[in-house]
């Protein structure tokens, strides 16, 4: 069975500073995907990134960072420099190859505050 | 591009009565829609899978005859809550995969339905 954890529930942090979302799976195929959504206050998911089991490099987009780590089964997220609209919760998920559905973890709220 | 709409967002009604939802891909084909239920700071619960041109598959405790789902094309999802009750109050939010090899849900906006 598959599993996703985030363990932080919430983070509180002051503009500019550097914050990582932690994300544990885990999942007994050889082959998945792992993502990160985000979702504000309105209440929209919105999709970041999807990473494939087979590609573990790091990824950086803007200021958003990904570190996929197999050897630990973490898939974790880092925003550089926060902004106030980097607050929402975040979603790490994971769906195994073959399957469309997506197992969730619980999220972790980011308050990011002025 | 992968955008999903998302109709109403936001309905209140009467005990009793019943709601329809609808979740458009706009600008991809989705033989795959998802319908999820989410409550207040908690995490999205899949409620069902839905299939475009077949019967859609319910997760375990999701009453089917409650909550109908019907595909009828490759764009359109609808949720029809029927005879609603309070305790059906809830976030709803719908995600459609795209077709083909790329494995990625995009989200609708969600639906706030609100049973008096």
């Amino acid at each position: 069975a598959q599993k996703v954890t985030q363990a932080q529930t919430e983070i509180s942090v002051v503009e500019k500073e550097d914050v990582t979302l932690d994300c544990v799976y885990e999942t007994r195929d050889t082959t998945y995907y792992l993502f990160w959504y985000k979702q504000p206050p309105s209440g929209e998911l919105v999709f970041l990134i999807r990473r494939n089991s087979f590609d573990e490099q790091n990824e950086i987009s803007g200021r958003y960072s990904w570190n996929f780590q197999k050897s630990t089964s973490s898939f974790n997220f880092t925003i550089t420099a926060s902004q106030v609209v980097d607050s929402a919760v975040y979603f790490c998920a994971l769906s195994e190859a073959g399957y469309s559905t997506l197992t969730f973890g619980k999220g972790t709220m980011l308050l990011v505050s002025p | 591009g992968a955008v999903v709409s998302q109709h109403p967002s936001r309905v209140i009604c009467k005990s009793g009565t019943s709601v329809k939802i609808e979740c458009r891909s706009l600008d991809f084909q989705a033989t795959t829609m998802f319908w999820y239920r989410q409550f207040p700071k908690q995490s999205l619960m899949l409620m069902a899978t839905s299939n475009e041109g077949s019967k859609a598959t319910y997760e375990q405790g999701v009453e089917k005859d409650k909550f109908l789902i019907n595909h009828a094309s490759l764009t359109l999802s609808t949720l029809t809550v029927t005879s609603a009750h309070p305790e059906d109050s809830s976030f709803y939010i719908c995600s459609a995969r795209e077709s083909g090899p790329s494995d990625t849900q995009y989200f609708g906006p969600g639906t706030r339905l609100t049973v008096l």
